[in-house]
């Protein structure tokens, strides 16, 4: 079957460093993709992986492992304004036009 | 002004009844998609469109149905609306070409069925 799997919550500390962890299981694998979604808010795009490594932009980085089915988001240096939900997702060649298969989503909450 | 826009952003209506969701872009994606999302079930995809004359079923598409009525416009119809498609539901876009995977969503409509 295909599935995602992320933690449904993780909890940090403003100025520290989370890493939110995406496990898959596909057999049609294409690529990793990561949504934050603002309470209320439209999910928006993040960054996209789609060979192994880490991919940065600013504070966040992403990175992909294939062998392992495994990816993380990593957000540093966090701010409150980064409270949020934040959704992977995998592209499937297996699925018609390569439809996304996305996770449940990890409530991140900082606090002070 | 958002690129991709949803109209209502709420709506509370009644078992049984028909209701349309609009979504108008001005991004010029040809592709739009529809989507679900259920606390703790992250987005599933209802239908979605490559083009004007290409409309395709997703995951969960039973009780709904979509029309395209230009480039720029994918409504989405609950023809007999019941409380278990209360819901946010977004509309997107993308444009592989230019912009390879992403999704660019508009700002949610939420559904309430009573």
């Amino acid at each position: 079957g295909q599935s995602l799997e992320q933690p449904s919550e993780v909890t940090a500390v403003e100025g520290a460093i989370v890493q939110i962890n995406c496990t898959y299981q596909t057999s049609g694998f294409y690529g990793l993709s990561w949504y934050q979604q603002h309470d209320g808010g439209a999910p928006t795009f993040l960054s996209y992986n789609a060979l192994d490594g880490l991919e940065e932009t600013g504070r966040f980085s992403s990175f992909l492992s294939r062998s392992d089915s495994y990816g993380y988001l990593l957000l540093q240096e966090l701010q409150m304004k980064d409270s949020a939900s934040y959704f992977c997702a995998v592209r499937d060649v297996r699925r018609s036009n390569y439809q996304l298969i996305w996770g449940a989503g990890t409530k991140l909450i900082i606090k002070p | 002004d958002a690129d991709v826009t949803q109209t209502p952003r709420n709506r509370i209506t009644k078992t049984g009844k028909r209701i349309m969701l609009e979504c108008s872009q001005t991004k010029g994606h040809d592709r739009m998609y529809w989507y679900r999302q259920d606390p703790g079930l992250g987005l599933r995809l209802i239908y979605y469109s490559f083009d004007v004359k290409d409309i395709n079923k997703g995951e969960i598409s039973d009780g709904y149905s979509v029309s395209r009525q230009a480039q720029a416009k994918f409504s989405l119809s609950l023809e007999s609306a019941i409380p278990n498609q209360t819901a946010l539901y977004f509309c997107a876009t993308s444009d592989p070409a230019r912009e390879g995977g992403k999704l660019f969503f508009g700002s949610g409509t939420q559904l309430s069925v009573l």
